[in-house]
C-alpha cells in the first residue's frame, strides 16, 4: 500500500541553525501539506502546496519557513533559523485530489537546543 | 481561537462496549469532517469522513454522526477493541478555505480488556 514517508525520523539542531525536513508524498498525489504538533498540543496546519506553489499558509508559516518540491518526488520544509519554540513533530501529508482525504507521514521529531 | 473542540481529553471503555468520541466546531463554513487515529510515534491515520450533505456515515465498526444545527459530530466505535486505544483527532475543512484541515486537540481512548 502506498504511503507517505519522511526523513529523518528525529532531527536535533542548535538554535539559529537551518534544518530541512524531507517528505516523499504518495506518487500520484497532487496536494501536499505540512503540519506540526508541539508536544501536548494539537496538530496545527502550516502550509499547503499545489501546482508548484503555496496555496495557503497559516500565521505560523512566517519568513523563516519555506517549502519546495525540487524534483517532482520530494517535498521539503526548510526552517532557516530555528528557534526553541520550533521543537515539535512535523507531519507531511498528501492527497490525490480535492475530494479525498489526506494521508499523513510518520512525522519528523525536531528538537531545537 | 478553538474552531474545533474535543472537550474530553481522555476516555476509558471496556472491551466490547461502545466508544463515543465527541467533537464540536464553531465555524459554520466547515463542510467536510474527518476522524484520524494516532498511535504514539506515528502520523495520524485516516479513519472515516463525512461531508455536510450527510448526517451519518458508517464503515465497519466505525460510524460518524453529524448534527449540523448543533455543529456537533461524534464517532461511535462498536464493539471497542484494545487495538482501538489511541488518540483520536476530529478535523474539519471548508472548500472555500482551501480545504486545509483544522484539528481538534484530540481524545485519548483507552479500551480496557
Amino acid at each position: 500500500e502506498p504511503e507517505v514517508t519522511q526523513t529523518p525520523s528525529h532531527q536535533v539542531t542548535q538554535m539559529g541553525q537551518e534544518v530541512i525536513l524531507r517528505c516523499v508524498p504518495i506518487s500520484n498525489h497532487l496536494y501536499f501539506y505540512w503540519y506540526r504538533q508541539i508536544l501536548g498540543q494539537k496538530v496545527e496546519f502550516l502550509v499547503s502546496f499545489y501546482n508548484n506553489e503555496i496555496s495557503e499558509k497559516s500565521e505560523i508559516f512566517d519568513d523563516q519557513f519555506s517549502v519546495e518540491r525540487p524534483d517532482g518526488s520530494n517535498f521539503t520544509l526548510k526552517i532557516r533559523s530555528t528557534k526553541l519554540e520550533d521543537s515539535a513533530m512535523y507531519f507531511c501529508a498528501s492527497k490525490l485530489d480535492q475530494y479525498n482525504e489526506q494521508f499523513f507521514g510518520p512525522g519528523t521529531r525536531l528538537t531545537v537546543l | 481561537d478553538q474552531q474545533v473542540k474535543q472537550n474530553s481529553p481522555s476516555l476509558s471503555v471496556q472491551e466490547g462496549r461502545i466508544s463515543i468520541l465527541n467533537c464540536d466546531y464553531t465555524n459554520s463554513m466547515f463542510d467536510y469532517f474527518l476522524w484520524y487515529k494516532k498511535y504514539p510515534a506515528e502520523g495520524p491515520t485516516f479513519l472515516i469522513s463525512i461531508s455536510s450533505i450527510k448526517d451519518k456515515n458508517e464503515d465497519g465498526r466505525f460510524t460518524v454522526f453529524l448534527n449540523k444545527s448543533a455543529k456537533h459530530l461524534s464517532l461511535h466505535i462498536v464493539p471497542s477493541q484494545p487495538g482501538d486505544s489511541a488518540v483520536y483527532f476530529c478535523a474539519a475543512s471548508a472548500k472555500n478555505y482551501g480545504q486545509n484541515f483544522v484539528f481538534g486537540p484530540g481524545t485519548r481512548l483507552s479500551v480496557l480488556p
